[in-house]
């Protein structure tokens, strides 16, 4: 999985909990992403980093914060989680200058009751 | 903003046999076409993608081809076999200042039959 770690792997939390979901990298690059799959859905970005503390919204980026203090890790919160956040959950990294490939994590299944 | 349609939703080949997925998109500006292949419990890994400068690119049995005109690309398994089974993705971005941020179709699922 290309130097990268989520964690946890799976979660189940209850409706109205703060959950923090992990991404760790170790291949140094400056790009990561998180997105949520869903069936129907495909993948979708909830927020993605360009760089320590430099972050941007996704698409589907309501109800989630993020926040990146080291290049290697991505931190993914969902401040108060509901039903509907149940997902599976992906990290991505990409490096910079000419190249365009992402790499994604394993996954992070989170289950809200 | 950039959508991406795939189809078929599923599907079904004998070993063997040829696979072709298709996918279009909306938005002219997209310039990155990369496609994942996912195994049931596994992340999406990257088995093939071009770039809008490209119109075909190959890589032993999958290749993928790009109509930039009318906005669609296409992914083309030749001699299937059962490790090809998995869902596969296609995606489309346009680079901003360097971050790819993809839009994914919904995924077809491929089952090769031995």
């Amino acid at each position: 999985d290309a130097g990268i770690t989520q964690s946890p792997r799976h979660k189940v939390t209850e409706t109205g909990t703060p959950v923090t979901l992990r991404c760790h990298q170790t291949e140094n690059h400056r790009y990561m992403y998180w997105y949520r799959q869903d069936p129907g859905h495909g993948l979708r970005l909830i927020h993605y980093s360009y760089g320590v503390k430099d972050t941007d919204k996704g698409e589907v980026s309501d109800g989630y914060s993020v926040s990146r203090s080291k290049t290697e890790d991505f931190l993914l919160t969902l401040e108060s989680a509901t039903s509907s956040q149940t997902s599976v959950y992906f990290c991505a990294i990409k490096g910079g200058g000419e190249t365009y490939e992402q790499y994604f994590g394993p996954g992070t299944r989170l289950t809200v009751t | 903003g950039e959508n991406v349609e795939q189809h078929p939703s599923t599907l079904s080949v004998q070993e063997g046999d040829s696979a072709v997925i298709k996918c279009t998109y909306s938005d002219s500006a997209s310039n990155y076409f990369p496609w994942y292949k996912q195994e049931l419990g596994k992340g999406p890994q990257l088995i093939i993608d071009i770039r809008s400068n490209v119109g075909e690119k190959k890589d032993q049995r999958i290749a993928v081809t790009l109509n930039k005109t009318a906005k669609h690309f296409s992914l083309h398994i030749t001699e299937t076999q059962p490790e090809d089974s998995a869902v596969y993705f296609c995606a489309a971005s346009q680079t901003q200042g360097g971050s790819e941020k993809l839009v994914f179709g919904k995924g077809t699922k491929l089952t090769v039959n031995p």
